[in-house]
């Protein structure tokens, strides 16, 4: 059984750093590239960027670029968020999913992982 | 800046059809986008219906259809029932590994 399993929620101050995780099984991790999608309180859903997990080849969308960072260790089958210093507007659900071809054919999402960030 | 475009809501009669569709701001919406389509409950993770333009994703019946509509990307219900009252987004591929999600559609059934 395909799973992507996220990490749970977490609750930070501003300027803090955060790691989340992306935890797959049942399938061949490094088959797939892995996406970050974010969906702020009450709002849509948000492409942040993906990473192929076999070599790591990582792309960001511009709003995104420098403000996180994508990472993967493909020893483990987990893919990775992270931030070095979080602000109030990071507050939001983070969302990982599986896809081919550069995550055009996406098929499973993570259950999701609650961000707050308030002092 | 890439504008993915989505009607902001729609109703829908049970039983009846609805069409949704996922445009750009600055072009036409061909197969090489590959529109994907996605239906997100309130308060659970997004679920795949449609991928690659009209690839169902497993699990998801047929009632549930994609295709390109004139220079759109469209989503196609067909028999809406209640369950199907959700937001429904797009997203689609600009290249170079980027993709662009639209703003949502909220279905209403009544």
């Amino acid at each position: 059984e395909v799973q992507l399993v996220q990490s749970g929620a977490e609750v930070k101050k501003p300027g803090e750093s955060l790691k989340i995780s992306c935890k797959g099984s049942g399938y061949i991790f490094t088959s797939y590239w892995i996406g970050w999608v974010r969906q702020m309180p009450g709002k849509g859903l948000e492409w942040m960027g993906i990473i192929q997990p076999g070599d790591s080849d990582t792309r960001y969308s511009p709003s995104f670029q420098g403000q996180v960072t994508i990472s993967a260790d493909k020893s483990i089958s987990t893919a990775y968020l992270q931030w070095s210093s979080l602000k109030a507007s990071d507050t939001a659900i983070y969302y990982c999913a599986r896809g081919r071809n550069t995550w055009t054919e996406i098929d499973f999402w993570g259950q999701g992982a609650l961000v707050t960030v308030s002092s | 800046q890439t504008v993915v475009t989505q009607e902001p809501s729609f109703s829908v009669s049970p039983g009846g059809t609805v069409t949704f569709t996922c445009g750009l701001s600055s072009d036409s919406v061909s197969a090489s986008y590959y529109p994907s389509w996605f239906q997100q409950t309130p308060g659970q993770a997004p679920r795949t219906l449609i991928y690659s333009t009209n690839t169902r994703s497993s699990g998801v019946p047929d009632r549930f259809s994609g295709s390109i509509l004139g220079n759109k990307a469209a989503l196609t219900i067909t028999g809406a029932q209640a369950d199907d009252e959700s937001d429904y987004y797009c997203v689609l591929y600009m290249g170079s590994g980027i993709s662009v999600f639209g703003g949502g559609t909220k279905l209403t059934v009544l």
